[in-house]
């Protein structure tokens, strides 16, 4: 069935760069999303990839995709702490219009 | 342009009682998807709806119902409350059927005793 993974904490000094990771099973997946939750609050959109392209950037964001690999990961560049929160990889499933969310990665930056 | 709104945000119910949760999509859209997240966990899709018909539902049973209305609101119905049933319930709109851009709004945190 689908799945989706990814490691749970990740913490970094303030200005370096932060790389989360996800694993994903679904082979007709068309798009992945990277979602970012702060406490208390719903989900933000932050960005998210076309299942044909290997690499997008967006202001801070990368994201690299390995199709064949099944591997996703996002790259936040100069992480602020404010960058602080849970961050949700998110396949897509054509069908019905679910998403399938990982459990999220909680990304905690110290000064 | 109005993102997602969702209401109440906070319930407490108890077991067995029946709940309604609402959720506004935002301006333009006319999908509405709607999820339960329960604490530490990723959201599990429930249902979606597209243009007042259910487009596709995950595991959950039928006792989760829904409905959406012509101005593309909608409402998520559980009935027979169960302990397990605590969890944000997260509602996302987005543009067409099909798992497209969804955005999501704040969440209704229901509580049941």
């Amino acid at each position: 069935g689908e799945d989706v993974e990814q490691s749970l904490f990740l913490s970094v000094r303030e200005g370096d760069s932060s790389v989360i990771n996800c694993t994903y099973t679904d082979s007709s997946s068309t798009y992945l999303y990277w979602y970012k939750q702060e406490p208390g609050a719903g989900l933000q959109l932050l960005t998210y990839i076309f299942s044909n392209m290997d690499m997008k950037q967006d202001q801070r964001l990368t994201v690299l995709l390995n199709k064949k690999d099944k591997h996703l990961s996002l790259r936040i560049a100069d992480t602020q702490t404010g960058d602080s929160a849970i961050y949700f990889c998110a396949d897509s499933y054509n069908q019905g219009g679910k998403l399938i969310f990982g459990q999220g990665t909680e990304l905690s930056v110290k000064p | 342009e109005t993102g997602v709104t969702q209401s109440p945000t906070h319930l407490i119910k108890t077991r067995g009682q029946q709940v309604t949760l609402r959720c506004s999509s935002q301006s333009g859209h006319n999908t509405v998807s709607w999820y339960q997240q329960a604490l530490g966990q990723g959201p599990q899709f429930i249902f979606q709806y597209y243009r007042e018909e259910e487009n596709g539902r995950g595991n959950f049973p039928p006792r989760f119902s829904g409905l959406q209305f012509p101005n593309y609101s909608s409402e998520l119905n559980v009935n027979a409350l169960e302990l397990d049933d605590s969890a944000l319930y997260l509602c996302a709109s987005s543009l067409g059927q099909g798992a497209s851009e969804q955005y999501f709004g704040p969440g209704t945190r229901l509580t049941v005793t």
